[in-house]
């Protein structure tokens, strides 16, 4: 079975300021890592995968994640928070390269305060 | 270009009645997936489906959900006697399953909620 924990449902942060938002999984073989962002009444948007290579992933709007096997970890990070950046994140990790369900973390509401 | 459409976007039934959640991937995906979302959760995986065929319905809950994809395009979820607890935000995504090792991603829709009341 695998499984993802986002321990935080909630981070706070000012504007400018660098975020984190954390992520560890549990899945038996290698996981295939995702973090998804979710704006109100709107449906998930991609961010950034991990498949394999590079521990630090560069995705979009200025995001990266980085991949730590040893701790089970895909925390998701920024330099510099944007107002616009306050949204609802998840952690979403596959044991297939491709054509398998992706099983979520709960999510954390980031908020970035001006 | 056009991303993955759900229709409707709100759905308000009565308990025990039918309903059916339709999905347009994006063209050329060949993969589609449905999840489920309940309010302050993360989404939960129902079923996929390579092509017309379902390649894993491990996720749906009970045999009152059904889901079909007859020329590997659009996809429908198919509820019989719905109950409260069926009430959600249903997701759909679909993906264009390449091979290689890059890997695949999967895009969602903006979903339908649906009310069960």
């Amino acid at each position: 079975a695998q499984s993802v924990a986002q321990p935080e449902d909630q981070v706070n942060v000012a504007e400018g300021n660098p975020l984190t938002v954390k992520c560890t999984y549990s899945v038996s073989g290698n996981p295939y890592l995702f973090w998804y962002v979710q704006y109100p009444n709107r449906g998930l948007q991609f961010l950034l995968k991990y498949i394999t290579g590079d521990n630090l992933v560069k995705g979009s709007y200025g995001f990266e994640a980085e991949f730590n096997k040893s701790q089970t970890s895909f925390h998701l990070k920024k330099p510099s928070a944007l107002v616009s950046d306050s949204a609802l994140y998840f952690c979403a990790v596959s044991v297939n390269n491709a054509g398998n369900m992706l099983t979520f973390g709960g999510g954390t509401r980031l908020m970035v305060k001006p | 270009g056009a991303g993955v459409s759900q229709t409707p976007s709100n759905k308000v039934t009565e308990k025990g009645k039918y309903v059916e959640l339709r999905c347009d991937p994006i063209s050329g995906h060949t993969a589609l997936y449905w999840y489920r979302q309940s309010l302050g959760q993360g989404p939960e995986f129902l079923i996929y489906f390579q092509g017309t065929g379902a390649a894993d319905d491990s996720g749906l809950p009970n045999d009152r959900f059904f889901a079909v994809r007859p020329e590997g395009s659009v996809s429908t979820l198919k509820i019989q006697r719905t109950e409260r607890g069926d009430s959600a935000v249903y997701l759909c995504a679909s993906s264009l399953f390449p091979k290689g090792p890059r890997g695949d991603t999967q895009y969602f829709g903006p979903g339908t909620r649906l009310t069960v009341l």
